[in-house]
């Protein structure tokens, strides 16, 4: 089945060690978004690439960063993690840009840090 | 800027019984709505949105929502409610010129048998 797929599911890091947890996907799709999800709070858009256009949410710290070789796989890189930013952090894509576009989401990688 | 209110935190329901989860929500422009279900340690998962057209939408598992303009809401409804449903339930919207969905901050339904 098409779908997104995200590795780790669980991923344990220690305070300021560089991490990447990486989205694939099958669909096809042109964008490729990555959300942060903090205990039982909303999920908050980091970034999104289009195509191989990234761009950066105003607020999103510069610890955050990500990369996108080709269509299927985008990588959110965290360089010195941060207590604060244990989380579950989504991957969704879009087939376009478009505002009636669905988002397809993958399980989420839950990060603790250590 | 845009926002989504769910002004439940939790809902409980009877099996059986029909369900609603309210939310609301304040967009420049056009909305776009949509309905996210979350199950525990997994992603979202898609359920339904609105676009334009009909204001009922109908969606996967037997959910709908009604696009109220005036009252700029989007309820989410089920006539039967199951104990599968039980769930955190996720309202957002698309406009306004960002780039991602904003979220409201989830409403748990909890099904009762």
């Amino acid at each position: 089945d098409a779908m997104v797929i995200q590795n780790p599911r669980y991923q344990v890091t220690q305070f300021g060690k560089p991490v990447t947890l990486s989205c694939s996907q099958t669909l096809n799709h042109n964008v490729m978004y990555w959300y942060q999800q903090k205990s039982s709070q909303a999920p908050k858009l980091l970034f999104h690439y289009y195509d191989k256009d990234f761009n950066n949410e105003a607020d999103t710290p510069d610890n955050f960063q990500s990369r996108r070789p080709n269509t299927s796989f985008c990588f959110l890189d965290i360089r010195s993690p941060g207590l604060g930013d244990a989380a579950m952090y989504l991957c969704a894509t879009s087939r376009e840009k478009l505002y009636q576009e669905t988002q397809y989401f993958g399980p989420g990688t839950r990060l603790l840090v250590l | 800027a845009q926002s989504v209110a769910q002004p439940e935190d939790q809902v409980n329901v009877a099996e059986g019984n029909p369900l609603t989860v309210k939310c609301t929500y304040s967009v420049s422009g056009n909305p776009y709505l949509f309905w996210y279900v979350q199950y525990p340690n997994r992603g979202l998962q898609f359920l339904l949105k609105y676009i334009t057209g009909d204001n009922l939408v109908k969606g996967s598992y037997g959910f709908e929502a009604e696009f109220n303009k005036s009252q700029t809401s989007f309820h989410l409804k089920k006539p039967s409610a199951l104990v599968s449903d039980s769930a955190l339930y996720f309202c957002a919207v698309r406009g306004g010129g960002a780039d991602g969905l904003t979220f409201g901050k989830g409403t748990h339904l909890i099904i009762q048998p």
